[in-house]
């Protein structure tokens, strides 16, 4: 089946740190992957949309300077928070959907998450 | 946001059938209805998605209403592996490009 892999899985680092997350569909290409972020016991939120060669598209929200992410190729997205701080800490997760085909027959992938934790 | 309604905790004995109930009154015609499980410290996982017509794979089954208001995720035999929380959503957007918006979804356990 397919399978996104996220890394790293957890982090911890000192406030201020810029920190970078990878999310790779490994055997299908995603012209569209999202980013969520969990605190505990809390459902999912949609950060942002990423899509290969163009901007995100943010949620309400959302800064996106704080949140950069780069979409270069079809098979890798990256988040960087940057100059994090404790209130950053947090469950982050990615996603993606198959290129081609309806949406009828391609469901989102989700990576393992990335479990952050800023000192 | 098309929004569902999840009861918040559900619990059913290990080998017997689990009925997942989800209220989507506000859905719209072309929205999909998806299910997706998440399992501790871990991502959402696929289970099962639909339109109108009910419809079977191996992990599921879904159960849509004739007005597609309501829908029922059926777990046929549950094990102590089917235990996470269950998130009924509405795929919205564009066609091909739907983003999803996750509920407070139903933790479920599973009694031994």
């Amino acid at each position: 089946g397919a399978v996104v892999s996220q890394h790293p899985s957890w982090v911890i680092c000192k406030s201020g740190t810029s920190v970078k997350i990878e999310c790779r569909s490994l055997d299908f290409q995603a012209t569209t992957m999202f980013w969520y972020r969990q605190f505990p016991k809390q459902s999912l939120m949609l950060m942002a949309t990423s899509n290969e060669g163009s901007k995100a598209t943010y949620e309400q929200g959302v800064e996106k300077d704080k949140f950069l992410i780069n979409h270069a190729s079809l098979t890798l997205s990256t988040l960087t928070v940057t100059s994090a701080h404790p209130e950053d800490s947090s469950f982050y997760i990615c996603s993606a959907k198959r290129q081609g085909g309806s949406w009828s027959n391609q469901p989102q992938h989700f990576g393992d998450g990335t479990r952050l934790s800023i000192l | 946001d098309a929004k569902t309604t999840q009861p918040n905790s559900m619990e059913s004995n290990e080998e017997e059938p689990v009925h997942l109930p989800c209220n989507h009154s506000t859905i719209s015609g072309t929205d999909y209805i998806h299910w997706y499980r998440q399992l501790p410290s871990q991502g959402p996982e696929y289970v099962i998605h639909g339109l109108t017509s009910n419809v079977n794979n191996r992990m599921a089954s879904l159960a849509i209403a004739e007005d597609r208001k309501s829908s029922t995720l059926i777990l046929h035999r549950a094990t102590l592996r089917d235990a996470a929380v269950y998130y009924c959503i509405l795929g919205e957007g564009n066609f091909g490009n739907e983003k999803l918006t996750f509920g407070t979804g139903t933790r479920l356990t599973i009694i031994p």
